[in-house]
């Protein structure tokens, strides 16, 4: 198993251009989420999946769009980035204990 | 607002000794609670769950669960430089709920 993969690992944007976060797990987990980590700080939720065709916010939505087409995949959409959008993103999935797997996470930087 | 507390340290033990991280959660009704360890620029990764109050222990670690004292302990015995990272505290609400909430993390730095 490869367990949780994204996509790419580093992107540098220019203020106002859009990019896809690709997040792939290989797992069947049904709970899918995307974090932000910003430096020194904890892991603040963008949106979570229960399912396929089923998304729903977190705590820092604003800025981003998510969608579940399959189990396996759940893409993060940054509209018109913003400096503020400047973090490392996380996606991970949630096995039957409740425990989370994450992805290697990608490295955005927005000038 | 459900609130998981952790000093963000830093931690700095010696090597060989026992590392000592704690975690306080707000939610009385908490069910599901663990310990992920991120290495600098890594991700997290899970390095203990417990479910219920007592003792859990796996090799070097041992998670701690007192939910009448709403805290949740790792302790890593025989610490080494490789333990140097930042230790997550994460808890789930009651209900099964499936969102975590997690601490902002404690750094820890084992020094040879």
């Amino acid at each position: 198993n490869a367990g949780v993969t994204q996509t790419p690992k580093f992107r540098i944007l220019k203020i106002g251009q859009s990019m896809t976060l690709q997040c792939t797990q290989d797992m069947n987990h049904n709970y899918m989420y995307w974090y932000r980590q910003d430096p020194g700080m904890g892991l603040k939720l963008i949106y979570y999946s229960v399912g396929a065709g089923i998304t729903d916010k977190g705590e820092v939505p604003n800025g981003y769009n998510v969608s579940r087409s399959t189990t396996e995949d759940f893409p993060l959409r940054l509209e018109l980035a913003a400096p503020s959008q400047t973090s490392v993103y996380f996606c991970a999935s949630v096995g039957g204990g409740y425990e989370q797997y994450f992805g290697p996470g990608t490295r955005l930087t927005v000038t | 607002q459900k609130e998981v507390e952790q000093n963000s340290g830093p931690l700095s033990v010696p090597e060989g000794a026992i590392a000592s991280l704690n975690c306080t959660y707000s939610d009385r009704g908490s069910q599901s609670f663990f310990w992920y360890r991120q290495y600098s620029g890594k991700s997290p990764e899970l390095i203990m769950s417990i479910y219920s109050n007592g003792d859990k222990e796996d090799g070097r670690f041992t998670a701690q669960l007192n939910k009448a004292s709403q805290y949740v302990s790792l302790l890593i015995r025989d610490s080494q430089p490789s333990d140097s990272a930042t230790y997550l505290c994460a808890v789930n609400l009651s209900g099964g709920s499936y969102i975590p909430t997690f601490g902002r993390g404690t750094s820890l730095i084992v020094h040879p």
